[in-house]
Formats: structure tokens, C-alpha cells, sequence
């Protein structure tokens, strides 16, 4: 069965410090990823997605994720957290499943900073 | 761009009453919709995909006859909660699908959800 896993569920760094957060999926189709994050009481945020071209991709708020092909990995990425970093964050894969695209998420990573 | 609202943001019940949550694209037109839950502290399950003018697709384990799914506009899709019961106390958050020139590039962007309450 297609399923997201995210290795972390929670992380807590000081502030400054450098995030990398997993995300794996299997899906042996064509997908497109996202990550999307939740800020306490707020909604679900898309901060990037890839869908094809360069692996790289740069979201909002300094963040970017590398997509993997190989390692069917698409990690979440930040040189230097801040305080506001602090939410939850769910990678999701966009795929094509019994003739209709749906977004599957992995369990979320409760991330905490610390000033 | 892309605002996605959800009415209301929180309601109150007794069990055996039926709910009404409504979802709206704001800023843009979504021919697809979908509805999650969350469960506190865990991921959003998806629970239907609804397309404008044309009848739900509901995912395994979901009933259909008691989760009612309209979509009859591009910018307004409804979920019924039918004889709802303590079991149906739940975060229930819709999004819509901004189409960007294909069924594979699609992306959801999501409402700020709906807390359920059935005493």
C-alpha cells in the first residue's frame, strides 16, 4: 500500500541550529510531493512542493527540501531554525491511485525551538 | 491567493443530530475538493474526494450515507454529518485543489478546519 513515513515525530533544536527532516514514501508511480506545515492553532501551510525538474526546491521561509528519485526520499531542510519554527510538519505525496489523485500524508514531526 | 474557509470553526452537538460544515475556495475556482479528519495528535486521513457536480468518492471504512458530500458549486463543497455520535468528535479540515494545467500538478491547500463536538 502507498504510505509516507517520517522518521522524526518530535525534534526539538536551539535556535540557529540546522533542521533536516525525513520523509520516505513508496509509490512506484509518477508523484508529487509536498511538505505543508501547521503553526499551533493555525491551518495547514504549503511551504514547497516539487512536481518535476530540478530535485531542489525552495520554499517559503528559508526552507527547501531535495527530492531523491533513488532513494524515494524527499527531506525537509533549513540552515538555521528560528523560535517561529516551531510547528508541526507533514510531508505528503500527491499520487494517482485506482483512477483518482490523492495526497497521502506521513504522521507529521512536532518540531520545538528554543530560544 | 488561494484561501480555502470553513464554516463554522467549531460546533457543538447532541449525538443523534445532524451537522453541517461548509468549505470555501475564496480566491479561485476548484472543480475538486476533499474532506480529512485528524485525530489529536496524528495525521489527516482522507476521508472523500469530492467533485464539483458529480457524486463523492469515499475512501475504504468512510460511510458514505453518513458523511454527506455536496459539491454543487466550483467554490463550495458541504459535508453532512448525519446522527452524529461521540465517535464522530473530530477535527474535520477540507481543501481544494488548485488545478495548475494538469490532473498530476495539482495542488490542495487547505481550510482551518471544523472541531466537532457530539455530546
Amino acid at each position: 500500500a502507498q504510505s509516507v513515513s517520517q522518521h522524526n515525530h518530535h525534534v526539538i533544536l536551539s535556535e540557529a541550529a540546522s533542521l533536516e527532516l525525513g520523509c520516505n514514501y513508496s509509490y512506484g508511480g509518477t508523484v508529487n510531493l509536498f511538505w505543508y506545515v501547521q503553526y499551533p492553532g493555525q491551518h495547514l501551510q504549503l511551504l514547497l512542493k516539487y512536481f518535476s525538474g530540478d530535485p531542489l526546491v525552495k520554499g517559503i521561509k528559508g526552507f527547501e527540501a531535495e527530492f531523491i528519485k533513488s532513494k524515494f526520499s524527499f527531506n525537509l531542510r533549513k540552515p538555521s531554525v528560528q523560535w517561529s519554527d516551531t510547528a508541526e510538519y507533514f510531508c505528503a505525496v500527491n499520487a494517482r491511485i485506482g483512477g483518482y489523485n490523492k495526497l497521502i500524508f506521513g504522521a507529521g514531526t512536532r518540531l520545538a525551538v528554543h530560544p | 491567493g488561494a484561501v480555502v474557509s470553513q464554516h463554522p470553526s467549531r460546533v457543538i452537538c447532541k449525538s443523534g443530530t445532524s451537522v453541517k460544515i461548509e468549505c470555501r475556495s475564496l480566491d479561485f475556482q476548484a472543480t475538486t475538493m476533499f474532506w480529512y479528519r485528524q485525530f489529536p495528535k496524528q495525521s489527516l486521513m482522507l476521508m472523500a474526494t469530492s467533485n464539483e457536480g458529480s457524486k463523492a468518492t469515499y475512501e475504504q471504512g468512510v460511510e458514505k450515507d453518513k458523511f454527506l458530500i455536496n459539491h454543487a458549486s466550483l467554490t463550495l463543497s458541504t459535508l453532512t454529518v448525519t446522527s452524529a455520535h461521540p465517535e464522530d468528535s473530530s477535527f474535520y479540515i477540507c481543501s481544494a485543489a488548485l488545478l495548475a494545467g494538469g490532473l498530476s500538478t495539482d495542488t490542495q491547500y487547505f481550510g482551518p478546519g471544523t472541531r466537532l463536538t457530539v455530546l
